[in-house]
């Protein structure tokens, strides 16, 4: 089963609100991992994550990594229509090569 | 540089028949990773291989199933197919280097398998 859940599972909000998608583990991660996914098209990298606590920005979205290794966030700021899609977040456990997937978040954006 | 290619892109099959997908990674990538899609599971980790050996294994039956070539080209099988198993199918390749894990993963646009 899904070993990171990723909250919530659907948002929609209005052109210029923000928005905040959430990514928990059980377990410590040694990565972190962002993708995003545009409707009929195919998951995308956005950006990766290693080390505790670390946060990258790119434009209108911040990505921050947890202290304990545990969680994620991904924070877009003004959202477009042009943010439209499914953001996922995926991790590597204990070592392992196998990249497990959050069930993904559903933007939707009213302009 | 060429993407992820995966073939075929549509595929209408009967219960019961089996089916082969088709991967061609990025030139130079030796990990292949299978998913599959569903729009109320998300994306559900099949398998990984890495020099044609699959090096770990998700939660499916064993009626999937996968291989790869000495040029990194890799199939995924589905025997005895169920409605069940209609999804998007999605391949990801990746540089992965033996013990080097922070590399991201490149997807192909899927192949989209209906099961009738």
């Amino acid at each position: 089963g899904q070993q990171v859940m990723q909250i919530p599972q659907y948002q929609h909000v209005q052109e210029g609100e923000d928005f905040t998608t959430y990514c928990n583990s059980s377990t410590t991660l040694s990565n972190i991992q962002w993708y995003k996914q545009r409707p009929g098209g195919h998951p995308v990298f956005l950006i990766q994550l290693v080390k505790s606590g670390e946060v990258k920005k790119q434009k209108r979205l911040t990505f921050q990594f947890g202290e304990a290794k545990k969680n994620s966030s991904l924070h877009i700021t003004a959202t477009q229509t042009t943010d439209v899609g499914t953001y996922f977040c995926a991790g590597h456990k204990g070592g392992s090569e196998k990249l497990v997937f959050g069930k993904g978040t559903k933007l939707t954006v009213n302009p | 540089k060429a993407g992820v290619t995966q073939t075929p892109r549509y595929l209408i099959k009967t219960r019961g028949q089996q089916v082969t997908l088709s991967c061609s990674p990025i030139s130079g990538h030796r990990s292949v990773s299978w998913y599959q899609q569903t729009p109320g599971q998300g994306l559900q980790f099949l398998f990984e291989y890495f020099s044609e050996t699959q090096r770990n294994k998700g939660n499916f039956p064993g009626r999937f199933s996968g291989r790869q070539f000495s040029n990194s080209r890799s199939e995924m099988n589905v025997s005895t197919l169920e409605l069940g198993d209609s999804a998007l199918y999605l391949c990801a390749s990746s540089l992965a280097k033996a013990g080097y894990l922070n590399t991201e993963a490149f997807f192909g646009q899927g192949t989209r398998l209906t099961v009738v």
